[in-house]
């Protein structure tokens, strides 16, 4: 079957500092992958996706690494702030499906 | 202007009653879903529907009924509710396989 896990539910980091999210995933057939962002009480935003023919990819602050070998995906966050405070999934898509897994979500803190 | 919107946000009824949560997105997207959201924070999809058929049910009780009248929304009907459909129910469309926008959610709550 399929399964996304995340290896820390909560993640403190002091302001200033980088923040590294990850991602374990199963189900070889993905090639999709999608990070999403959850502040409390509103719905989860687009951060940033990379498909399975990229192994990473930037965007402002942000960046993927996908290792389809390990199956295992990371989101890094550069100079972490307080805004960035928030729940975090991947989610995870297969060619030709509607069907988006997501993982299990961890919390991001950030301390000043 | 909001891309994906739900009404209503809050929803406290009583075990049995049947209620109704709309979406509506102005985004010309093919693909809406429904998501459920428990007291973990888990994300599990529903249903998902691709110019108005159904194309995915995770095998959602039947109690659980989503109509779309056209590809711009996408309703959620729950007959005779449980204590444990309480959660925070999201709306989500899609352009074909892309990525997800979802609606601020509505919390259901069944007492």
């Amino acid at each position: 079957g399929e399964s996304v896990g995340l290896h820390l539910p909560t993640l403190s980091v002091q302001e200033g500092d980088n923040s590294i999210i990850n991602c374990a995933y199963s189900n070889s057939a993905s090639d999709y992958f999608i990070w999403y962002k959850q502040e409390s009480g509103k719905g989860p935003q687009f951060i940033i996706d990379i498909r399975s023919n990229m192994d990473k990819r930037q965007g402002q602050r942000v960046t993927v690494l996908l290792n389809k070998t390990v199956k295992h995906l990371s989101l890094q966050i550069a100079a972490t702030q307080p805004g960035d405070s928030a729940v975090y999934f991947c989610a995870l898509g297969a060619s030709g499906t509607y069907k988006y897994i997501f993982g299990t979500g961890t919390r991001l803190k950030v301390l000043a | 202007d909001t891309a994906v919107s739900q009404t209503p946000k809050y929803l406290v009824t009583q075990m049995g009653n049947d209620k109704s949560i709309k979406c509506e997105q102005n985004l010309g997207h093919d693909t809406m879903y429904w998501y459920k959201q428990d007291s973990k924070k888990f994300l599990k999809i529903m249903f998902s529907y691709n110019n108005k058929e159904l194309i995915i049910n995770e095998t959602v009780p039947n109690r659980f009924s989503p109509k779309s009248p056209d590809k711009a929304h996408l309703n959620l009907h729950i007959n005779s509710l449980e204590l444990g459909d309480s959660a925070v129910y999201f709306c989500a469309s899609s352009r074909n396989t892309g990525e997800l926008f979802f609606g601020e959610g509505s919390r259901l709550t069944v007492l």
